[in-house]
């Protein structure tokens, strides 16, 4: 299943500055786009979301960016802390999956002190 | 934040045995899943399931599973008889709505086969 395609395993940045987590889809019939974060042991926990019908989508220090005609989807993080050092997952509803998420394969982002 | 909890954190099995993995969902969430990761693997759906009944179920979850809200708390996912490719961690996630975006994910059991 490649609906959803991560294609950087690992990230690393220094803190402070700026992380940039990409994330590519090819089901066109995706409407819904969500960023989750998963330390070890833990389950996945929501950060951001975006509808299909925007382009931007901004909480605090994370944003997430919708280019629809490229299908692909960004996720900012500024300024990175040590303490985002997690995997992120990018994952997708579709209009007619019902409330099934389609995840990524996840990036694990290191920031550096 | 309520949180989704899971029991227990590591379950190990022999091959061919029936396994049951327990979730205490959000309290007042309607809306309850399970997905799972094999290691190395992407994040996948298994089944989602409302009102007492099985609302959406993903090609992997076969004859073998089932799932079940035994009472007004718990959440279960039964492997009759598990495989070798069964063991991974296994995720139980709860959301307000069927339409609700956003699911909140527990903590996760490992099942390991052997």
């Amino acid at each position: 299943d490649q609906q959803v395609k991560q294609n950087s395993p690992s990230l690393s940045v220094q803190e402070g500055r700026i992380s940039i987590l990409n994330c590519d889809y090819t089901n066109s019939m995706f409407d819904y786009f969500l960023w989750y974060k998963k330390y070890p042991a833990e389950g996945p926990t929501f950060l951001i979301s975006i509808s299909s019908i925007k382009d931007k989508n901004e909480d605090g220090r994370f944003t997430v960016f919708l280019n629809k005609s490229a299908k692909h989807l960004s996720l900012h993080i500024v300024p990175s802390q040590p303490g985002d050092s997690a995997v992120y997952f990018c994952a997708a509803r579709g209009e007619t999956s019902g409330s099934r998420l389609t995840f990524g394969e996840g990036t694990q982002l290191t920031v550096n002190p | 934040e309520p949180e989704v909890t899971q029991t227990p954190s590591h379950q190990v099995t022999q091959m061919g045995q029936e396994v049951i993995l327990r979730c205490v969902p959000i309290s007042n969430h309607l809306y309850f899943y399970w997905y799972r990761q094999i290691l190395g693997q992407k994040v996948e759906f298994l089944v989602s399931f409302y009102n007492n009944e099985i609302s959406e179920k993903s090609e992997i979850f076969d004859d073998q599973f089932s799932v079940e809200r035994p009472d007004g708390s718990n959440f279960t996912l039964k492997i009759r008889s598990t495989k070798l490719e069964d063991s991974a961690m296994y995720f139980c996630a709860s959301s307000a709505g069927g339409t609700t975006v956003r699911k909140f994910f527990g903590p996760g059991t490992r099942l390991t086969v052997l």
